[in-house]
């Protein structure tokens, strides 16, 4: 089945850990992005990338870090610079540059004890 | 700046009531705005607006853009109690950049 695929769904770190979510869509979408939501907010634009190989910071780019080598793969790594890591982080993807919506994958929760 | 407001943040109604949501942007270059429903995890696509005063519909769910003063609407007749969600609204603007509001958070009861 074609879709994004997250993974973790759950994960547990010390603080000072690095930590690294996948997200996998086998939809050929040439745009991908990286969210993250707080209880009670909205989703805030951490990382996109529009072609392999380039990327854009968003709006809370700090503390973390990406890479698009394969068009189907966009890693996330919350690093322990990100003051307050513990959210729900969201993989999302659209079909082309042009139109078309954000398709999402169902989330990894992150949670640093 | 690129900005979302939605409105309310949270509205609880009886099943059947009909309510209103919400959404005034301010965002450069916009190109659309998509509406989302989300329950638990992942948000689920409802609309895709990219032309002002032509509603979209789907089954009890409708919506529509005003692209000149710059909000949209989001209407749902006959609630249920399945329609308990987050609404979030996202317009897109330069760069293929999607924004988020907050989300309205409706609570429909038996």
């Amino acid at each position: 089945d074609g879709g994004i695929t997250q993974s973790p769904k759950y994960l547990f770190r010390k603080e000072g850990q690095n930590v690294t979510l996948s997200c996998e869509q086998n939809l050929n979408h040439d745009a991908m992005y990286w969210y993250r939501q707080d209880p009670g907010q909205g989703l805030r634009l951490i990382y996109y990338s529009q072609i392999v190989n380039d990327f854009q910071k968003g709006d809370i780019a700090e503390g973390y870090s990406v890479s698009r080598e394969k068009k189907e793969s966009f890693p996330l790594t919350v690093t322990s610079a990100q003051k307050n890591p513990t959210a729900f982080y969201l993989c999302a993807s659209m079909p082309s540059l042009n139109t078309g919506e954000l398709f999402f994958g169902e989330g990894s929760r992150l949670t640093v004890l | 700046e690129d900005k979302v407001v939605q409105s309310p943040l949270s509205l609880v109604v009886h099943e059947g009531d009909t309510v209103t949501l919400n959404c005034s942007y301010e965002v450069t270059n916009f190109r659309s705005l998509l509406w989302y429903k989300q329950e638990k995890k992942a948000p689920t696509f409802l609309f895709m607006l990219t032309s002002s005063g032509i509603e979209k519909k789907s089954g009890r769910l409708s919506s529509i853009l005003d692209k000149k003063e710059l909000f949209s609407i989001l209407n749902i007749t006959a609630t249920q109690t399945g329609d308990s969600a987050i609404y979030l609204c996202a317009p897109r603007g330069n760069f293929n950049k999607f924004y988020f509001g907050s989300g309205t958070k409706l609570n429909v009861k038996p």
